[in-house]
């Protein structure tokens, strides 16, 4: 069974932290995303990765960094927290296949709810 | 303008009601197509994968796929309270380098009331 899991599921932190949140995937998948989900937004791509050490920027990837130093586990950084960051943040993974295919289907962690006060 | 556009709602039907979720999208560059559901405090599960226009039926779930319009849908016969989510739509570019990137509608959340 696949599974994607994130180290918290709620944190609170203050203006100004660093903030680290950690997501591990368990099926070999070469790609790995961080999206954030806002009521009436949707989920947007922050970073995403195709491999390790590899990283590319998402839509909205302003305030945050990202590491991959194993294939399994992705890591977003908010290098000095703000209000605005406040938000739930998904993780997901997938497989590289022929593109577009059923393979690149993306599995995603439970969510991480990120409160900054 | 958003690449893809999705029917807000929120929704609330009955049970037993048939349920249509929308979105539309700009670019014709998407050519496969997926339906997410979203449990409260859960993450999203795939629900539906389609590429072609044309129907796929999976139970009580029908993806719809009109390229022409540039309109996918997602019907629910005999909602269940169960079905109570946040439905996403999602699709992918054909070519280039996306790395399997998806582009996701705003989601629209779904009561079925018993």
């Amino acid at each position: 069974d696949v599974k994607v899991t994130q180290s918290s599921r709620y944190l609170v932190k203050r203006t100004g932290e660093k903030v680290f949140l950690e997501c591990v995937q368990d099926m070999d998948h070469e790609n790995m995303f961080w999206y954030r989900q806002d009521p009436g937004l949707g989920l947007r791509l922050i970073y995403f990765s195709y491999d390790v050490k590899m990283k590319e920027k998402g839509d909205i990837p302003e305030g945050y960094s990202v590491s991959r130093e194993k294939k399994e586990r992705f890591s977003l950084i908010l290098e000095s927290a703000s209000t605005n960051q406040t938000s739930m943040y998904l993780c997901a993974s997938s497989s590289v296949g022929v593109q577009g295919g059923i393979r690149e289907t993306q599995y995603f962690g439970p969510g991480t709810r990120l409160l900054v006060l | 303008q958003k690449e893809v556009e999705q029917d807000p709602g929120p929704l609330s039907v009955p049970e037993g009601a048939i349920v249509s979720l929308n979105c539309t999208y700009s670019n014709s560059a998407f050519q496969y197509f997926m339906w997410y559901r979203q449990y409260s405090r859960k993450g999203p599960e795939l629900l539906m994968y389609t590429y072609s226009s044309g129907n796929k039926e999976d139970g009580r779930f029908t993806a719809q796929v009109d390229k022409s319009s540039k309109y996918i849908s997602l019907f629910i016969r005999d909602s269940q309270p169960s079905d109570s989510a946040t439905y996403l739509c999602a699709m992918i570019y054909a070519g280039g380098t996306s790395y399997g990137k998806l582009t996701f509608g705003q989601g629209t959340i779904l009561t079925v009331h018993p």
